[in-house]
């Protein structure tokens, strides 16, 4: 079945630590996406990628890489997490331009 | 740039009201239009969408229309219910980024 996954669901870790979030799809969609979501709701985009090899900033700064070595994958790493990242982070896909995103259930991250 | 502008919430309706909540959005071109839906604990799900003007997205009894001259796009449903409750997000697409609304939260009362 054609899906997006995200592992963990939920993570609570200390200060400092190195961390990444994982993202898997099944649809072979080209573009992908990784949000950050506060509390208040709203998206913001922090990185995404054309496809291959393709990875780009988004709009809102983020402290946090990306790296996109397979079409499927699409993993976001925090190298020293901090109380200021602890937030929702949404993963995302899409086939093509003008298309609706896909999303992933989301990792709640919480940093002490 | 291009922008979303949806109505400020909570929403609180009782079972079985009348659901509107407005979105207004600039762009320029002709993007393709939707509304996403987030039950608590989950990700976003398409809801409906619309691509040109004049196109009526509608799903699970929800309905929206994509209107040019007002640019708008605002979310109807006749008899929301309890399962309802969600945040609903106005979103646009003008090609390879979607620019997504603060969301509204619903809260439906039994």
């Amino acid at each position: 079945e054609a899906d997006i996954y995200q592992t963990p669901r939920y993570l609570v870790i200390g200060t400092g630590k190195k961390i990444t979030l994982e993202c898997s799809q099944t649809m072979g969609h080209d573009k992908m996406y990784w949000y950050q979501q506060d509390p208040g709701m709203e998206l913001h985009l922090i990185h995404y990628s054309y496809g291959v090899n393709s990875t780009e900033k988004g709009d809102l700064s983020s402290e946090s890489t990306v790296s996109r070595i397979r079409t499927e994958h699409f993993p976001l790493t925090l190298e020293s997490a901090r109380p200021s990242h602890t937030s929702q982070y949404l993963c995302a896909s899409s086939e093509r331009d003008y298309n609706e995103q896909f999303f992933g259930p989301g990792t709640r991250l919480t940093v002490l | 740039g291009d922008s979303v502008t949806q109505m400020e919430g909570p929403v609180t309706l009782s079972e079985e009201a009348f659901l509107t909540i407005n979105c207004t959005y600039t762009a320029t071109g002709y993007p393709s239009l939707f509304w996403y839906v987030q039950y608590p604990g989950e990700g976003l799900q398409l809801l409906l969408k619309a691509t040109k003007a004049d196109d009526k997205g509608s799903n699970k009894g929800f309905e929206a229309t994509y209107r040019k001259e007002t640019t708008s796009f605002h979310l109807e449903k006749g008899s929301v219910q309890v399962s309802d409750s969600a945040v609903y997000f106005c979103a646009l697409s003008g090609g390879f980024k979607t620019i997504f609304g603060a969301g509204t939260r619903l809260f439906v009362k039994a």
